[in-house]
């Protein structure tokens, strides 16, 4: 099955600074890889994915970029501030009896230094 | 809110005892996911329904716990005999048949004690 892996496993950045969040995943038949944020006590909210027909996607201050090649991609969150500070996690699908069920990583906890 | 519900949001009981978890999807959705989610941890597939048929079960899924979803509307996910091992946040997300995306719940929080 997928296996996905996520780094770092904390990351703790000043308000202003740039965040990036780095996944891998095993399984080349992986097509759609969505990212999510969870706050404390919530569940997991999506805020933004990505095809495999596509390299990068933004959507304000996040991007997300995709390597088929190399099987890794990433999430960048630019000019942070103190409320993007959650856990987010990266997630690869891969088609299976004609659903995408989404395997995940272990997440990231980022913390934004007001 | 048109979002997935689910109730209760947080349950303690006894080692040995069974608790059911409910889920509403979103209305228009016709897929059903159950996921757990240990602390440090990402979600992790339990079982997913097509309507009211469920097509895939994860080896996670062990013979104490039982899904259903007997009007392909509403879902139940039940544990039986609990463990303190099965402690853990249960989520439950939703999606078209059409789609990629996964909306989740706020999730069910089980406590055994």
């Amino acid at each position: 099955g997928e296996n996905v892996e996520q780094h770092p496993s904390t990351l703790s950045v000043q308000e202003g600074d740039s965040a990036v969040i780095k996944c891998t995943y095993s399984d080349s038949a992986s097509n759609y890889f969505p990212w999510y944020k969870q706050e404390l006590g919530k569940g997991p909210q999506l805020i933004i994915d990505i095809r495999s027909n596509v390299g990068e996607k933004k959507d304000q201050r996040i991007a997300v970029t995709l390597n088929k090649t190399a099987k890794h991609f990433s999430l960048h969150i630019t000019e942070t501030q103190p409320e993007d500070s959650a856990v987010y996690f990266c997630a690869a699908s891969t088609p299976s009896g004609g659903s995408y069920i989404p395997t995940f990583g272990r997440g990231t906890s980022l913390i934004v230094h007001p | 809110d048109t979002g997935v519900s689910q109730d209760p949001r947080h349950k303690i009981t006894k080692r040995g005892q069974n608790v059911t978890f409910r889920c509403d999807p979103i209305s228009e959705h016709n897929r059903l996911y159950w996921y757990r989610q240990t602390l440090g941890q990402g979600p992790e597939f339990l079982t997913y329904f097509q309507n009211e048929a469920q097509l895939e079960k994860s080896r996670l899924l062990s013979d104490r716990f039982s899904a259903e979803r007997p009007k392909g509307s509403f879902s139940t996910l039940e544990i039986q005999r609990t463990e303190q091992g099965d402690s853990a946040m249960y989520l439950c997300a939703s999606s078209l048949s059409s789609g990629n995306t996964i909306y989740f719940g706020e999730g069910s929080w089980l406590t055994v004690v």
